[in-house]
């Protein structure tokens, strides 16, 4: 089935340096990433859309100068946190999908978990 | 605007339970309506899905049925085993095809 690849999985640094998570499709490719942040024990909150080639359309409250997403390519998209603070620390989550309709699920990542110090 | 609403956890059942775990939704329009599951250390997978009033979305003994009366999908199993446990998330998504979830409700199933 569709796989989703999320790297790195787990990453700790220090405050004030940058981030950069990586998300592939590895058998289809993805016009469309969403990027989510998952605080604990609560739900998953919609950070940013991308679709291939154009700007991501980022949520109400969220920095766009802070968290920095490129969908260069139809099977990769990355999200840069800029100069991390302790606040920052999340699990964020990415996920992908295919053209259009229902029909066509999006397929999540494994997550990054992001700490810093 | 849209939003969802699940059951507090963590639910903890025996083994060969039946199940049920509430959600209801408000939405303006006309959304689809989804179960995802994630199980430990892993990301979410679809479990199953509607896509409008009345469909039941069914999948590895899992059914939920869009009731568009009550603005509800409960997700309900006859017979739950341990390696049910995880944590389920009810999600809506509307015609930007973006997910709103709710909060996640742990299902703990015991031998």
């Amino acid at each position: 089935g569709a796989v989703v690849s999320q790297h790195p999985s787990w990453v700790i640094c220090k405050s004030g340096t940058s981030v950069k998570i990586e998300c592939r499709s590895l058998d289809f490719q993805a016009t469309t990433m969403f990027w989510y942040r998952q605080f604990p024990k609560q739900s998953l909150m919609l950070m940013a859309t991308s679709n291939e080639g154009s700007k991501a359309t980022y949520e109400q409250g969220v920095e766009k100068d802070k968290f920095l997403i490129n969908h260069a390519s139809l099977t990769l998209s990355t999200l840069t946190v800029t100069s991390a603070h302790p606040e920052d620390s999340s699990f964020y989550i990415c996920s992908a999908r295919t053209g259009t309709g229902d029909n066509q699920p999006q397929h999540f990542g494994d997550g990054t978990r992001l700490s810093i110090l | 605007g849209d939003s969802v609403t699940q059951m507090e956890g963590p639910v903890t059942l025996s083994e060969e339970a039946f199940l049920t775990i509430n959600c209801t939704y408000t939405a303006t329009g006309y959304p689809s309506l989804f179960w995802y599951v994630q199980y430990p250390g892993e990301g979410l997978q679809l479990l199953l899905k509607a896509t409008k009033a009345d469909d039941k979305g069914s999948n590895k003994g899992f059914e939920a049925t869009y009731r568009k009366e009550t603005t509800s999908f409960h997700l309900e199993k006859g017979s739950v085993q341990v390696s049910d446990s995880a944590v389920y998330f009810c999600a809506l998504s509307d015609s930007s095809y973006k997910l709103i979830f709710g909060s996640g409700t742990r299902l703990l199933v015991r031998p």
